[in-house]
């Protein structure tokens, strides 16, 4: 399995500005995806993440409010951009190896607070 | 378009007596089935996967979970619920290819009374 390290692990921020979240892979993995998991629902997708490529965003996701690094095979960001009390949620980040049969392995999630 | 169906929402069950959590799919092709359980607090944990093969899966923590094509269906079950089976529950689809994003389900809040 891989271990999944996201910093911070959680945070309380001002409306209006801006938060950067980090995740880091012990391995080198081709892909990784950012999900969101709003207070008590299910987790959606945010976007998938391919090394030296932008970004692939889902529905109602866009760049500005979501940018995403990846600058190499084990890491990347996800900045949330002008938060709003909206974007209180957890964060997570989760990777697939290429050897596997299509399970994700998950981060512990960024759970962050807009106040 | 591709989804995944938990009907129950927040089921509550005997410590001690069987459970099966419900988990309804929508795939264009053959998926990529799992379950994951979120303990408070805590991130998403692998409980068991479908991808081929027998259609009876066994998982951690004594879960399985059957696959049946011609009711869409990969419900979880487990003998004998203990306590520290509380959790959030989730049912996951696929692709038939590693790597990619997975779906989930709404989820199922399982509580266990003594």
């Amino acid at each position: 399995s891989a271990v999944i390290s996201q910093k911070p692990s959680r945070d309380i921020c001002q409306r209006g500005t801006s938060l950067t979240i980090q995740c880091q892979v012990d391995s080198q993995v081709t892909m990784m995806f950012w999900y969101r998991q709003q207070p008590g629902q299910s987790l959606t997708l945010i976007a998938t993440a391919n090394q030296g490529s932008e970004a692939t965003y889902e529905s109602g996701f866009v760049i500005d409010k979501f940018p995403i690094s990846r600058p190499n095979l084990t890491f990347s960001t996800l900045t949330v951009s002008n938060m709003s009390p909206e974007d209180s949620s957890i964060y997570l980040c989760s990777v697939g190896r290429t050897a596997n049969t299509g399970e994700l392995f998950f981060g512990e999630g960024s759970r962050l607070t807009v106040l | 378009a591709q989804s995944v169906t938990q009907p129950d929402i927040h089921i509550t069950v005997s410590e001690g007596a069987s459970l099966e959590l419900r988990c309804n799919y929508s795939y264009g092709a053959t998926p990529y089935l799992f379950w994951y359980v979120q303990s408070p607090g805590q991130g998403l944990q692998l409980l068991l996967k479908y991808f081929s093969g027998d259609t009876l899966v066994q998982g951690i923590k004594g879960f399985e979970a059957e696959f049946k094509r011609s009711q869409s269906s990969f419900n979880l079950r487990k003998p004998s619920v203990h306590w520290s089976d509380a959790a959030e529950y989730f049912c996951a689809v696929g692709a038939n290819q590693a790597g990619t994003a997975l779906i989930f389900g709404k989820g199922t809040t399982l509580s266990v009374s003594s």
